[in-house]
């Protein structure tokens, strides 16, 4: 079945620094992979649709300037959170996938704290 | 309003009850409905598709009303292991983002 890997799965980061996170689809290619970001009991919300080799595009209140995504190949998508303050703290996850074929695999994803 | 909403619960059943969660969403023109399942802290994973005829997995059953914007989620005989965060999700046009509803809650309890 389809496999995404997302990393890291946890960071802790001082205020006003940057942070990676790397989605990777293992055994497919990815022309469309989905950040999403969910904050403690509430629903996962979608922030950008990153597509292969162009740029992304991001939902109504997402600062494109602070949540930087690259697509660079067919494999691979990153989310760089630029300045990170404490209220970017949340779990970021990607999705990807055909949704005709394999339907939408989910990253593991990664729990950013600021401090 | 919400593009997809539900009741957040939670639910608390016993063991072996049968529960049914409910989900309404707003854009008429969404073409794919999902169910997913969320543990604490970990990601959303696919349950099920839900079809407009009606689709059923084992214990789990999903319905599908396009005329009222409704979608439902039944789960027979609950066991301790469908104690999850439950998410109504549907595919918004061609763009194949997924809106994700805030969960439903399921605490199964001995």
């Amino acid at each position: 079945g389809a496999v995404v890997s997302q990393h890291p799965s946890r960071v802790i980061c001082k205020s006003g620094t940057s942070v990676k996170i790397e989605c990777r689809s293992l055994d497919f290619q990815a022309t469309t992979m989905f950040w999403y970001r969910q904050f403690p009991k509430q629903s996962l919300m979608l922030m950008a649709t990153s597509n292969e080799g162009s740029k992304a595009t991001y939902e109504q209140g997402v600062e494109k300037d602070k949540f930087l995504i690259n697509h660079a190949s067919l494999t691979l998508s990153t989310l760089t959170v630029t300045s990170a303050h404490p209220e970017d703290s949340s779990f970021y996850i990607c999705s990807a996938g055909d949704r005709d074929r394999y339907g939408y695999t989910f990253g593991s994803g990664t729990r950013l704290t600021v401090v | 309003r919400k593009e997809v909403e539900q009741d957040p619960g939670p639910f608390n059943v016993p063991e072996g009850a049968t529960v049914a969660f409910n989900c309404t969403y707003s854009n008429s023109a969404s073409q794919s409905f999902f169910w997913y399942r969320q543990d604490c802290r970990k990601e959303p994973k696919l349950l099920m598709s839900v079809y407009s005829s009606g689709n059923e997995d084992g214990r789990f059953t999903a319905q599908l009303n396009r005329a009222s914007q409704y979608i439902s989620l039944l789960i027979r005989d609950s066991k301790l292991s469908d104690s999850a965060t439950y998410l109504c999700v549907v595919s918004s046009g061609n763009t194949g983002k997924l809106i994700f509803g805030q969960g439903t809650t399921l605490q199964v309890k001995p």
